[in-house]
C-alpha cells in the first residue's frame, strides 16, 4: 500500500531524447514535489505544486516541465536530456494546511543519460 | 552556497551507544527544522522535527536540540540499534513548505 509512489524507478536513456517520471500519492495531500539529487548527495527542491498550481519554481531549465493532471499526481517531463540531468529524482507529498508538516518522499527514480 | 550543511559525511557507532548527528544552518529565517532517515534504494522518511520556538524534542529513542543562537541542531538516538543504519538528512523549513537539506550523514551501528 504505498503512499507516494514513482515510475519509472530506473531509467537509462541517451543524450538529447525526452523522457517523462510519473508520481503518484494516495494519501489525499494538496501539495507534491520534485526534488533532485545530485552526485554529491544534495537533495535539492526544483519544483512545487499545490491544488494542481505551481507554488515553487526554484531555478531549473526549461527543458524541465512539471505537470500536474490532478492533486493525486506530478509528472516530470525532461526534454533534450543532458549528461549533468543524471540524478536521482524525488517525489513527496504533504498537506500544507497551514502548519509545518512533513513531506512523504517517494523511493526515487535514477536517471542515467549517457 | 549551502544554508545546511552536516559536516560529517559517516558515523560510527557501536551498537548500544549514543548516536549523535550534527547540522548547522545559516539562515536564521529557518523556523522549522526536520530529520530524515534513508535506507538505500528508498526514499527518505520523516523521523523527527522542532519548531524554532523549542529547544528539545524527544519521540522514543531519538530526540533533536535546537541551538538557535550558534544555528545548530543535533539528533542523538541512544540507544543506538542495528536498524539505525542509515544515511541521516538535516531539513529546514523556509516558507511555503520548502525544505532545504544537508548533504546527509552515513550513520553504521556495528553490533
Amino acid at each position: 500500500d504505498t503512499a507516494v509512489s514513482q515510475t519509472p524507478k530506473y531509467l537509462v536513456t541517451q543524450m538529447g531524447n525526452d523522457k517523462s517520471i510519473k508520481c503518484e500519492q494516495n494519501l489525499g495531500h494538496d501539495t507534491m514535489y520534485w526534488y533532485k539529487q545530485d552526485s554529491k548527495k544534495f537533495l535539492k527542491i526544483m519544483f512545487s505544486y499545490n491544488n494542481k498550481e505551481l507554488i515553487i519554481n526554484e531555478t531549473v531549465p526549461n527543458r524541465f516541465s512539471p505537470k500536474s493532471p490532478d492533486k493525486a499526481h506530478l509528472n516530470l517531463h525532461i526534454n533534450s536530456l543532458e549528461l549533468g540531468d543524471s540524478a536521482v529524482y524525488f517525489c513527496a507529498s504533504s498537506q500544507m494546511a497551514g502548519g509545518y508538516n512533513e513531506q512523504f518522499f517517494g523511493p526515487g527514480t535514477r536517471l542515467t543519460v549517457l | 552556497d549551502q544554508q545546511v550543511k552536516q559536516n560529517s559525511p559517516s558515523l560510527s557507532v557501536q551498537e548500544g551507544r549514543i548516536s549523535i548527528l550534527n547540522c548547522d544552518y545559516t539562515n536564521s529565517m529557518f523556523d522549522y527544522f526536520l530529520w530524515y532517515k534513508k535506507y538505500p534504494a528508498e526514499g527518505p522518511t520523516f523521523l523527527i522535527s522542532i519548531s524554532s520556538i523549542k529547544d528539545k524534542n524527544e519521540d522514543g529513542r531519538f530526540t533533536v536540540f535546537l541551538n538557535k543562537s550558534a544555528k545548530h541542531l543535533s539528533l542523538h538516538i541512544v540507544p543506538s540499534q542495528p536498524g539505525d543504519s542509515a544515511v541521516y538528512f538535516c531539513a529546514a523549513n523556509q516558507g511555503a513548505q520548502k525544505l532545504v537539506f544537508g548533504q546527509g550523514t552515513r550513520l553504521t551501528i556495528n553490533p
